[in-house]
């Protein structure tokens, strides 16, 4: 049970939005920076999203992120059939003294 | 191009001790960074295990802290992990990856993976 709550599943129709939200507390979420990892079946996690709402070269402006309190956002917009993959929210939880992620979200594309 | 890959044994015995090495090209891990492990059980998230400073210093999840130890050898440019006591549970692909600070610049080049199965 991981202490950020992710929804198990979004989905949408190509070009359309989807956003994933990721609920956390003041231990991780509201005192430390968020990423998002982009999970494509049988390959490593990538980094979509770091320090809340950074976007590491390469990554299109279609992704973004924000935080509110103890919650953040990944938004996708214009989507598209390569965007179907498992997204993972992570920050450090300074209660637990450890990085932790969401259980990750499946994104169907219709 | 900052580049990292996992190497190690696919088939570990219960009670055992998996070990895995990081071998990183195009960055010196004695630079700067955290150097980190992640696993993902089959079918299941992602779970961190432990960083390592480019200092030589290092933390730990502390649910697995008691089995895990870190290690950096700079002349060949990786670093390693070493897991005590391995059970079924410990099955999954085991990934490396590179992080700035405890939550900041977190993950921005991984290994792609390697899986090690716990199995007699």
């Amino acid at each position: 049970q991981s202490v950020l709550t992710q929804p198990p599943s979004v989905s949408a129709a190509p070009g359309q939005k989807v956003t994933i939200s990721c609920s956390g507390s003041s231990s991780n979420i509201e005192d430390n920076y968020v990423s998002w990892y982009q999970q494509l079946p049988g390959t490593a996690p990538k980094l979509l999203i770091y320090d809340n709402n950074k976007r590491p070269s390469g990554i299109p402006d279609r992704f973004s992120g924000s935080n509110s309190g103890t919650s953040a956002t990944l938004g996708i917009t214009g989507l598209q059939t390569g965007d179907e993959a498992d997204y993972y929210c992570g920050t450090w939880d300074s209660s637990l003294s450890a990085y932790v992620f969401g259980a990750g979200t499946k994104v169907t594309v219709l | 191009q900052v580049q990292l890959q996992e190497s190690g044994p696919g088939l570990v015995k219960p009670s055992e001790t998996l070990s895995l090495t990081c071998a990183v090209s195009g960055y010196s891990i004695s630079s700067a960074y955290y150097w980190g492990w992640i696993r993902q059980p089959p079918g299941k998230g992602l779970e961190w295990i432990g960083s390592i400073y480019h200092s030589g210093s290092s933390i730990y999840n502390p649910s697995l802290k008691s089995r895990v130890t870190l290690s950096l050898d700079t002349s060949k440019n990786h670093f390693s992990l070493s897991l005590s006591s391995v059970t079924a549970a410990d099955t999954a692909v085991y990934y490396c990856a590179r992080h700035l600070g405890y939550s900041s610049g977190w993950g921005d080049y991984w290994g792609q993976g390697t899986l090690v199965t716990v199995s007699s």
